[in-house]
């Protein structure tokens, strides 16, 4: 029983470098939302969506770009990573907003050097 | 600006008492409220929810009371066990709005044996 799942796990980048993280769910979740947890703080929701082919801004979105093609896959861009970037990131999935809870990935762990 | 704040960072109790955790939320459209409790390394996992038509919801050792008028939520645990410490999360969300769900910087727990 999957979940939701997140790859990679860690990743070190250079600055100007871009990469993309990868969340996939096999819950059928409508809902889908990406968050990056700095040291100390909450998590701050970058971009979600509501469905497959619509995505939204959240808190922190600049610096970020995603895509959501099929209901399982809800990737995260990066196309120029800067040190405020680094970050632990988590996708999450739920079956609409609040109501119900949202299942979350493991996290990415993302250095940006 | 912070919409949901859990404004103690920290809080340590002794095993088998009660833990209590506040969270105050600024949004006025907040109608749904949820904690998460989150392991190092670990994505976070739902805990229990409460709905703004109710003031209280109970779980086995967990509780959250609801207080609209003051706009503050908080979670009770009793009695407080080793293994509840944690990174405890508010989130709270609008259904009206189908909206996303906003967490706070969380509260760490630390249980005292």
């Amino acid at each position: 029983n999957a979940g939701v799942t997140q790859t990679p796990k860690f990743r070190i980048l250079k600055i100007g470098q871009s990469m993309t993280l990868q969340c996939t769910q096999d819950m059928n979740h409508n809902y889908m939302y990406w968050y990056r947890q700095d040291p100390g703080m909450g998590l701050k929701l970058i971009y979600y969506s509501v469905g497959a082919g619509i995505t939204d801004k959240g808190e922190v979105p600049n610096g970020y770009n995603v895509s959501r093609s099929t209901t399982e896959d809800f990737p995260l861009r990066l196309e120029l990573a800067a040190p405020s970037q680094t970050s632990v990131y988590f996708c999450a999935s739920s079956t609409r907003a609040g109501n119900t809870e949202a299942f979350f990935g493991q996290g990415t762990r993302l250095t940006v050097v | 600006d912070q919409q949901v704040k859990q404004n103690s960072p920290s809080l340590s109790v002794q095993e088998g008492r009660i833990s209590i955790l506040n969270c105050d939320y600024t949004n006025s459209m907040f109608d749904y409220f949820l904690w998460y409790k989150k392991y190092p390394a670990e994505g976070p996992t739902f805990l229990i929810s409460i709905s703004s038509i109710k003031d209280k919801n109970e779980d086995g050792r967990f509780t959250v009371f609801l207080n609209k008028s003051a706009k503050h939520l908080s979670l009770h645990i009793v009695p407080s066990q080793p293994g509840d410490s944690a990174v405890y999360f508010c989130a709270a969300s609008a259904l009206k709005k189908d909206d996303k769900i906003i967490f706070g910087k969380g509260t760490r727990l630390h249980i005292l044996p």
